[in-house]
């Protein structure tokens, strides 16, 4: 357990539906990221806040939209998702930004039909 | 993209030390070194960090040769539930962590 937790753990949605995935750290941390891990790629870089900012936005598609409402909890807001959007999605948190760890949740495996 | 090279795989018997090498020749003096492990399907979890000298911890130890181009990760007994994808990471300004393809490492009986 790395003090992250993510829900739903798996999720199965149709390209018109409207979802959304939950991530809640309890590591007092400031910064909360999101990543996506796809089928034999690296994991990419979605988005990055910083005291319930968004610093970072990596070209993401506005299909994904995320809500920071405090500095533990971090949701990811989808809709009409397309099938190559599936993935593991993943949640990470720090105290910082900078040079500082990153503690990763177990990840929402997402499939889109 | 990523700036440290690892083999795609590597084999290790239990019980033995699991040497990973990384090699990353053009790190600049104030990156640091980071070390994430994945098993399937799971999220990376944090093994190590270091910028200069070797580190250890309950995990593992992390050896970063004099010039800084190369590290090598040793888990000291590794078991079955060792076996996962290791990534190495040099952490560029800014913070960010950039994960390349990693180490497929196979823990055998």
């Amino acid at each position: 357990e790395t003090g992250v937790t993510q829900t739903p753990r798996h999720l199965v949605m149709g390209m018109t539906n409207k979802k959304s995935l939950k991530c809640e750290q309890h590591l007092g941390h400031n910064a909360m990221y999101w990543y996506k891990q796809s089928a034999k790629k690296p994991l990419e870089l979605m988005f990055v806040y910083s005291l319930e900012e968004r610093v970072e936005n990596n070209s993401v598609p506005s299909r994904f939209s995320p809500e920071c409402p405090n500095s533990s909890h971090l949701f990811l807001h989808l809709h009409t998702l397309q099938p190559e959007d599936s993935a593991l999605y993943l949640c990470a948190s720090s105290q910082g930004t900078v040079e500082q760890t990153q503690y990763f949740g177990p990840g929402t495996r997402l499939l889109v039909l | 993209d990523a700036k440290t090279t690892q083999p795609t795989s590597m084999d290790c018997a239990e019980g033995r030390a699991a040497n990973l090498p990384c090699n990353h020749s053009t790190i600049s003096g104030n990156e640091y070194v980071y070390w994430y492990r994945q098993i399937h399907s799971q999220g990376p979890q944090y093994i190590i960090h270091g910028l200069k000298n070797n580190e250890t911890n309950e995990m593992a130890s992390l050896i970063i040769t004099e010039d800084r181009k190369s590290s090598t990760l040793i888990l000291p007994h590794a078991t079955l539930r060792d076996t996962a994808v290791y990534y190495c990471i040099v952490r560029v300004a800014g913070g960010k962590l950039i994960f390349g393809q990693g180490t497929e490492l196979s823990v055998k009986p």
